[in-house]
């Protein structure tokens, strides 16, 4: 148990659903992180909170949409979203976000397939 | 670029045996080096971590790790594998703000 929770742990949804994936640290860090895990590829980062500010967006596609009501809590909103959008998300967290040497606790992830 | 490769997609080794996971990063300076391991239902867990100082760094679970700047190379090491350490391995470089750039992973497996 790292303490970063993530539900749903899977997940099967149409692309003209809306669906919404939830990640909770008990941790007390002050930054939290979504990674995206697709089969034979590098996982990628996705979105950066840092003091629950976003700073970092890598280029993901406005069909994913970040959430940090508190520093605790990450959300990431899912929307029309296409086949290829199938992989394992990922949430972590850390204290800090400056510096290469941060350390993060990953959750187990949210396997999604999109039909 | 800044990268980091891991040549080989997949291991296997005999319990007991030693093993060794290669990586290579390509970046100017220093860089922030990490092993993480991944294994089933259990998400991703840090062994080690290499910032600076002693080149040879020790983890968990029996894990050590060497960064050597002349081949830009940050191996994994363990001397007696247990089969409770099959799993897929990511080296991964540190950047600013909590980036982390992975590998592709070695997945690893371990035979009786």
């Amino acid at each position: 148990e790292t303490g970063v929770t993530q539900t749903p742990r899977h997940l099967v949804m149409g692309m003209t659903n809306k669906k919404s994936l939830k990640c909770e640290q008990h941790l007390g860090h002050n930054a939290m992180y979504w990674y995206k895990q697709s089969a034979k590829k590098p996982l990628e980062l996705m979105f950066v909170y840092s003091l629950e500010e976003r700073v970092e967006n890598n280029s993901v596609p406005s069909r994913f949409s970040p959430e940090c009501p508190n520093s605790s809590h990450l959300f990431l909103h899912l929307h029309t979203l296409q086949p290829e959008d199938s992989a394992l998300y990922l949430c972590a967290s850390s204290q800090g976000s400056e510096g290469g040497g941060v350390k993060l606790f990953f959750g187990s992830g949210t396997q999604l397939s999109v039909l | 670029a800044q990268s980091v490769t891991q040549p080989d997609i997949h291991i296997t080794v005999s319990e007991g045996a030693s093993l060794e996971l290669r990586c290579n990063y390509s970046y100017g300076a220093t860089p922030y080096l990490f092993w993480y391991v991944q294994s089933p239902g259990q998400g991703l867990q840090l062994l080690l971590k290499y910032f600076s100082g002693d080149t040879l760094v020790q983890g968990i679970k029996g894990f050590e790790a060497e960064f050597k700047r002349s081949q830009s190379s940050f191996n994994l090491r363990k001397p007696s594998v247990h089969w409770s350490d099959a799993a897929e391995y990511f080296c991964v470089r540190g950047s600013t703000l909590g980036r982390l750039y992975f590998g592709r992973g070695t997945q690893l497996t371990v035979w009786p």
